[in-house]
């Protein structure tokens, strides 16, 4: 079975700085999709980024980068040059290709606050 | 061009009742799935349909039930509530819903039961 892991209920960081949000995975399978979306309290989720089990490469979009570790099946996200608006819940969600539905399964979730 | 919307943003009901919760995928979308997110937990996967034939179901029992319509358009139906079935239901959208897709999400519908 698929399991999402985020260890960090809170987090804080100081305007402009970087902060890296945990998130490890577990799967038995070789083809899946990672994921990070930003909740703001209104309640929408945002896609961030997203990595697959394939690439090579690192994900970038902008500010955002997923730290990408296959072997710890780790896929932590980055945000560069912390700003207010980044204030809200992270989560790391996965998706596993095998079953054939497009359905996504979700860590607990990190409440990133942003201190001026 | 607009994102995913859902109606209504609130609810109120009482146990026993029923509700529909309505979702509009954005526009070219033709697959939508249902997630329901207890507070403080992440969302959990209820259904996903594509072509108004449903693909996948979550762990969650046959109170709940959804279908999507020839404009992609979907319902999710939830019947006797229960108190536990307090929470944000979120609608999802993508091209196809095919494995490699990204899916959006709408704002969400918070319901209440009491």
């Amino acid at each position: 079975a698929q399991k999402i892991t985020q260890t960090q209920p809170g987090m804080f960081v100081q305007e402009k700085e970087a902060v890296t949000l945990d998130c490890t995975y577990d799967t038995s399978d070789q083809s899946y999709g990672l994921f990070w979306y930003k909740q703001p309290s209104s309640g929408e989720m945002i896609f961030l980024i997203y990595q697959g089990s394939y690439d090579e490469q690192n994900a970038t979009e902008g500010r955002y980068s997923l730290n990408f570790q296959k072997a710890r099946k780790s896929a932590n996200l980055v945000i560069s040059a912390s700003q207010l608006g980044d204030s809200a819940m992270y989560f790391c969600a996965m998706r596993d290709d095998q079953t054939g539905a497009n359905n996504l399964f979700f860590g607990t979730g990190t409440r990133l606050t942003v201190i001026p | 061009d607009a994102g995913v919307t859902q109606s209504p943003t609130h609810l109120i009901k009482t146990r026993g009742q029923h509700v529909t919760l309505r979702c509009s995928p954005i526009s070219g979308h033709k697959s939508v799935s249902w997630y329901q997110q207890v507070l403080g937990q992440g969302p959990q996967f209820i259904f996903q349909y594509y072509e108004k034939e449903e693909r996948g179901r979550g762990n969650f029992p046959d109170r709940f039930s959804a279908r999507q319509f020839p404009n992609y358009s979907s319902e999710l139906n939830v019947n006797a509530l229960l108190l536990g079935d307090s929470a944000l239901y979120l609608c999802a959208s993508s091209l196809i819903g095919g494995t490699q897709e990204t899916q959006y999400f709408g704002p969400g519908t918070r319901l209440l039961v009491l």
